[in-house]
């Protein structure tokens, strides 16, 4: 079984939809949890990071993490075709960059 | 400021043949890693070095050798290339600082075939 497991998708929505993305883990030692988005043939870019439990948001986007079910998410309020991307949540048992990656979610949002 | 650079960003090997990965990076980061990409498949730790002069194996190590040459440059090294090297390799830099991460980034990729 891997640490990190990932809805494995492919997703399609209508521009101006909700997304959530969704990652389970089986190591609760994990402390950082990372998404990062990565366009097709391109590296991967770090959107957000959150450091134990709890909520954090930046713009359109929210990350959760729930310590307790091991289960993270990724929230894309007011979805824009140009958020068509794979993403890939990590995580880490301390801060120093050692990331466990899921298998990614690919998103296509359709104008 | 380029970032992550990496070369090359594409390399055909016959089996058995050797190359270097080169990365460097101009964010004066500490820590400097690479991964690979399997297609469908999430990104995998090869190896890291969290400062000049140290380096460590991640999760997928046999088959590859790094060189942290400076603060700016690491490199990765097949010694022998096999089939089942085939993959996108990554480089990443990043800069961490208590529980902040205060940046992490990733080149644009190497693809590389063996044959």
């Amino acid at each position: 079984q891997k640490e990190v497991e990932q809805d494995p998708g492919p997703l399609s929505v209508p521009e101006g939809a909700i997304v959530s993305l969704n990652c389970t883990y089986s190591n609760s030692a994990f402390q950082y949890f990372m998404w990062y988005r990565q366009y097709s043939r391109k590296g991967p870019e770090l959107l957000m990071y959150t450091y134990s439990s709890g909520n954090k948001e930046d713009g359109r986007f929210t990350a959760q993490v729930d310590k307790s079910s091991k289960y993270i998410s990724l929230f894309i309020r007011d979805s824009q075709p140009s958020d068509s991307a794979t993403y890939l949540c990590a995580m880490e048992l301390t801060n120093a960059g050692k990331s466990t990656f899921g298998d990614g979610t690919t998103l296509t949002v359709k104008p | 400021n380029a970032g992550v650079t990496q070369t090359p960003k594409f390399q055909v090997l016959k089996t058995g043949q050797s190359m270097t990965l080169q990365c460097a990076q101009d964010m004066n980061h500490n820590s400097m890693y690479w991964y690979r990409q399997d297609p469908g498949m999430g990104l995998r730790l090869i190896y890291y070095s969290a400062s000049e002069g140290t380096t460590d194996k991640g999760e997928v190590p046999n088959g590859y050798n790094v060189s942290r040459l400076n603060k700016r440059e690491f490199s990765l090294r097949l010694e022998s290339a096999a089939p089942s090297q085939t993959s996108v390799y990554f480089c990443a830099s990043s800069e961490r600082t208590g529980y902040r991460i205060k940046g992490a980034f990733f080149g644009q990729g190497t693809r590389l075939t063996v044959v």
